[in-house]
Formats: C-alpha cells, structure tokens, sequence
C-alpha cells in the first residue's frame, strides 16, 4: 500500500539558512499535518491543511510558512534557522472524513542546525 | 485546550507476559478520538489502535486491546503476550472529531523494555 513520501529524508542547514521540507500524501488524502519532534519529546503539532486551506495551527513560528498544492502536496517553508529547529519533522495525511479519521505518519525528514 | 497525560516514562515487561500502559486526558468535548502510536527506534510513528468516544465497547486488534473508561477520561493500552518487536516508545493521541483538519495532542511517551 501507498504510505506518505516525506522528502529529503534527512538535511543539515546551517544557522539562518533556510530549508524547504516536502510531503506527498497517500493518495485520495485531503488533510496534511505537520508535527515537530524534538529529541526526547512526544511530536507537536504545527499546521494542517484540508482542501488546500489552512484547517488548524499549532506553535509554529513565524519563521516558518506552509502551504498545501493542488495535487495535495504540501510544502513546510523554514527560514533563518536557529539551532532549536534540529528535529524529526513528520507529516501526516488522513483521508475524507467520510472514511477514517486516523492520521497516517510519513517516515520524517531529520533537520540538522549546525 | 486539551492535555494528554502518561505518568509511567518507562515500563518492562518478560517476553510472552502481558503489559498495560495508562493515559489520561483532559477534554470538555464529547465526541473525540483516541489513539495509541509507537515509535521503535527507526523513529517511524505506527498507528497500533484507535477509539471512538461514542463506542462503548473497548478496541481491541490482536494482541492489543484498550480499558477506555470516559467518565475517568482513562484510556490505558494492554499488550498481551509481549514479543521482542513490542519494544519501543508508545504515544497515547487525542484528536478532536469536530473539525476537519485537527490535530493530534499527544502525552509525553512511555519507553517500553521487552526482556527475553
């Protein structure tokens, strides 16, 4: 079965660079999220889109932007890296409400702050 | 806001015992889901089982089932007949059923050893 496409699988930045950050959804999925996980902390949740519009919004910083494509993929924009952005980003698609409401995990993508 | 709490930060079970993982939560909402994630060392979040609110009859898929007791806002994970693979860190979620798009609150994770 098809699973969420997370890409790069793993990136290093330096401070006050800026890292783009791809999801590809399982297909037929409307909804993304973002979640950001610390070493050592449960994920947290940052920002979803369902339909292509923002549907809820956690603590994400300014920093960062997100959007989500018409093909259903989403893009997490992050600017001027600070050392606290290393983490496991993991991006998460669920499908019609109609069906499940379970979120299905990408693999994440590693960020290194150097 | 709601909050999911997980007071036991590490558990272990023998190989072929069974074990249980507690988590409460803290809601005003009525309807909402529940759900129990692991993460083994890949770092992969796996979905193990899931719980609607308005379902009073406990989940259960395989070896795992669930006590959910709402009125205590108690939703405790059972793993029976542990194996080796079970080892890793477990997250009790909380997700809201009345919008599209709702985030996944998660408790703060329970390490679980499986020794052989």
């Amino acid at each position: 079965a098809a699973g969420v496409i997370q890409s790069p699988r793993h990136l290093i930045k330096e401070k006050r660079e800026t890292a783009t950050l791809k999801c590809y959804p399982i297909p037929r999925h409307d909804t993304v999220y973002w979640y950001q996980q610390g070493p050592g902390q449960d994920p947290q949740f940052l920002i979803s889109f369902y339909e292509k519009m923002q549907s809820d919004k956690g603590s994400i910083p300014d920093r960062f932007s997100a959007q989500q494509f018409s093909d259903y993929h989403s893009e997490l924009n992050m600017s001027s890296l600070e050392l606290g952005d290393s983490a496991l980003y993991f991006c998460a698609s669920s499908p019609p409400l109609a069906e499940k409401y379970e979120q299905y995990f990408g693999p994440g993508t590693r960020l290194t702050v150097t | 806001a709601q909050t999911v709490t997980q007071s036991q930060p590490e558990m272990s079970v023998q190989e072929a015992e069974t074990v249980t993982l507690s988590c409460t939560y803290d809601t005003s909402e009525s309807d909402y889901y529940l759900f129990w994630y692991k993460q083994p060392p890949s770092r992969q979040m796996i979905l193990v089982i899931r719980q609607e609110a308005y379902k009073q009859q406990n989940a259960t898929e395989n070896r795992f089932s669930v006590n959910f007791q709402k009125a205590a806002k108690s939703f405790s994970l059972k793993i029976s007949d542990s194996q080796l693979g079970d080892a890793a860190m477990y997250f009790c979620a909380y997700r809201s059923a009345h919008t599209s798009g709702s985030r996944l609150t998660f408790g703060e994770g329970t390490q679980l050893t499986v020794n052989p």
